[in-house]
Order: C-alpha cells, then structure tokens, then sequence
C-alpha cells in the first residue's frame, strides 16, 4: 500500500495558469510537509502542517497556498505560475519529532 | 541555524570499490541523523538513521555513526554495486521541535560503473 501519494507524477503548464497537487498519506501522522527540489537536486521546505495548522512558511511567494482539508490531505495550489516554478515538488509526512520523513514520489512541474 | 554539508559529487566509483559519503551537521540540541536515498524518478527514502552519539545506523550494507565529537554521520559501504547508483542525502531533524522537517545536505550523486 502506498504510504504517501501525490497526484500527479508530472504536471506541463504555461506561464500565468493556476494548477494544483494533491497529497495523501494513510500512515496516520500528524504533520506533514511540501518541499521543493531544483535542478540541482537540492531540497527546501516549503510548508509544514501539523493537524491541520500551519507551522512554518519558509519565506515561500504568497502564489503557493497549502490546503489541509484533513489531517490525511495536504494539498498545494499555484498561483499564476512563473518560469522559476519548474522543479520537483515532494510531499512528506512524518509521526513526531526526531523521526524520519516518509516521502511521494514526487511531481515534476515544468512552466512553459 | 541547522546545517548540513555535504562532500560534492558526482562521485564515480567502480563496481566493488569501498565506498564514504562525508557528512558533517551544525545543529544545537541533539538532533537525530539520516541517509536518504534517492532513485532516478523516484523520492526519498529512508535509508538509515542514528538518533543519539555513538549509533550505528545500517541498511542493505550501508552503515554511517554518529560521531558529536566531530558533528559527522559519514556513509560508507564496503562493496558498491551498479544498482547502488543515485543520489544520497544526509539530513537531520530539527532543533526546534517535531514540526520543522528535517534540514538536508545538498545531495552527493553516486555512479557506480560496471
């Protein structure tokens, strides 16, 4: 059973259009994450929900808006999506402080 | 504020070689420690962690030790394989509490050649 999934895997868009990804995870944590990983591989948080409340925002632009409609869900939405929003977007949940994160398998947004 | 760094890669390596990732963290507190990996397309996975000074973590013949003395989590294995090809992440937990995630390394690419 996938623990955490996102929809969808890829996601091709042209500039100044508003899209979504949707996560879920059936692991029962508490907090879950979005992150953000460049062409280079490297990753920085972006959001954190813990029970539905926003934890950190790590100086994110406000066009990215996090929906938790649940524990269970934590959706991201995109406003008006420019050239530098092409990059792999992950979803994380994790059950409690110094433990592991359980990542998607990520989904690749290309802006054209 | 935390930190993790990273040797740069890519790293090349042949098939059987004796493989180290270094790793070296800034935290205060006593954070945990982990090696993600991760495969082309795919996410991060858990590949092992150590949650106080002196553990061991190990996995599918990787092994790293927390070290305080010298705030280090170095990866290694003794036998690489072709599969062992991808991208290794250190990272540690947050100091300030269960909701900051895990702050990571910019990531080593290991290629493994036949």
């Amino acid at each position: 059973d996938t623990a955490v999934s996102q929809t969808p895997k890829y996601l091709v868009t042209q500039m100044g259009n508003d899209k979504s990804i949707k996560c879920e995870q059936n692991l029962g944590h508490d907090t879950m994450y979005w992150y953000k990983q460049d062409s280079k591989k490297f990753l920085k948080i972006m959001f954190s929900y813990n029970n539905k409340e926003l934890i950190i925002n790590e100086t994110v632009p406000n066009r990215f808006s996090p929906k938790s409609p649940d524990k269970a869900h934590l959706n991201l939405h995109i406003n008006s999506l420019e050239l530098g929003d092409s990059a792999v977007y992950f979803c994380a949940s994790h059950p409690g402080p110094n433990s592991p994160l359980h990542f998607g398998n990520g989904t690749r947004l290309t802006v054209t | 504020g935390d930190s993790v760094t990273q040797m740069e890669g890519p790293v090349t390596l042949s098939e059987e070689a004796f493989l180290t990732i270094n790793c070296t963290y800034t935290a205060t507190g006593y954070p945990s420690l982990f090696w993600y990996v991760q495969y082309p397309g795919e996410g991060l996975q858990l590949l092992l962690k150590a949650t106080k000074a002196d553990d061991k973590g190990s996995n599918k013949g990787f092994e790293a030790t927390y070290r305080k003395e010298t705030t280090s989590f170095h990866l290694e294995k003794g036998s690489v394989q072709v599969s062992d090809s991808a991208v290794y992440f250190c990272a540690l937990s947050g100091s300030g509490g269960g909701a900051d995630g895990l702050t990571f390394g910019k990531g080593t690419h290991l290629i493994i050649q036949p």
